[in-house]
C-alpha cells in the first residue's frame, strides 16, 4: 500500500548527529519531491527541508541550514535526514511528507499529500 | 506570514457543524493554503489544497473557502471520526508556515 515509514530516531546529546530514514512504498518515488517537517512536543506542525524528486534542488529552514542535509537515494526508495551539531530545539518528531507535484511542473507544489507517522528525536543531555 | 487559527478548541457534537477559521498576518497569494487533519499517534491527513479542492478521498462533508487572508474550513456534520485536531498551511510564500491548530473535541 502507498506508505511512509519514518526510522532512526532516538535520545542524543547536544552536539551529537543522527540520521533519519523514510522508506517509502506503493508508488513511484522517483517521480516527487520530498519534505521532512517536525512537531516539537505539544507544538505545532514546522517544515524543515525539501528535495526535489531528482536531489536536483534542496532548501532548508534557516534554524537549520547548515546543520541538516536531506538527500535521497531514488534505487532503494528512501529519503534521509542527516541531522549534526543537535540542539535541544531540535526535539521533535520528525515526519516524511510527499509532495504531489508531478515530474512535469518542473519543481514542487510545497503542500503534502502523504505523510508518515514520525520518528521522535530528542536532543538531551 | 504567521497564520492564527481559532478557536483554539472546538467543542461539538456528532451532527453538529464546524467551523474552523484560519487568519494569515499577510495575503496569501493564488490562495495557497491547505488544511490537515491529525489524530494522537497517527499520520497527518491532506484534507484541502488550495483553499477550497478537496484532496483525493476526502468525503464532501469537509469543504473549504476564502481568499487574501481569511480562510475557513467547514465541516458541514460531524462524524465521530472527525474530532481531531486540524492545521492550515500557507504554501504561497516562503518559508512556509502553519497555523498552531483547532481542537475539535466531542461536547
Amino acid at each position: 500500500q502507498v506508505q511512509l515509514v519514518e526510522s532512526g530516531g532516538g535520545v542524543v546529546q547536544p552536539g551529537r548527529s543522527l540520521r533519519l530514514s523514510c522508506a517509502a512504498s506503493g508508488f513511484t518515488f522517483s517521480s516527487y519531491g520530498m519534505h521532512w517537517v517536525r512537531q516539537a512536543p505539544g507544538k505545532g506542525l514546522q517544515w524543515v527541508a525539501v528535495i526535489w524528486y531528482d536531489g536536483g534542488n534542496k532548501f532548508y529552514v534557516d534554524s537549520v541550514e547548515g546543520r541538516f542535509t536531506i538527500s535521497r537515494d531514488n534505487s532503494m526508495n528512501t529519503l534521509y535526514l542527516q541531522m549534526n551539531s543537535l540542539r535541544a530545539e531540535d526535539t521533535a518528531v520528525y515526519y516524511c511528507a510527499r509532495d504531489p507535484a508531478p515530474i512535469a511542473a518542473g519543481g514542487v507544489y510545497w503542500y503534502f499529500d502523504l505523510w508518515g507517522r514520525g520518528t521522535l528525536v530528542t536532543v538531551s543531555s | 506570514i504567521v497564520l492564527t487559527q481559532s478557536p483554539g478548541t472546538l467543542s461539538l457534537s456528532p451532527g453538529e457543524r464546524a467551523t474552523l477559521s484560519c487568519r494569515a498576518s499577510q495575503s496569501i497569494s493564488n490562495s495557497f493554503l491547505a488544511w490537515y487533519q491529525q489524530k494522537p499517534g497517527q499520520a497527518p491527513r491532506l484534507l484541502i489544497y488550495g483553499a477550497s479542492s478537496r484532496a483525493t478521498g476526502i468525503p464532501d462533508t469537509f469543504s473549504g473557502s476564502g481568499s487574501g487572508t481569511d480562510f475557513t474550513l467547514t465541516i458541514s456534520r460531524l462524524e465521530p471520526e472527525d474530532f481531531a485536531v486540524y492545521y492550515c498551511q500557507q504554501y504561497g510564500a516562503s518559508p512556509i508556515t502553519f497555523g498552531q491548530g483547532t481542537r475539535l473535541e466531542i461536547k
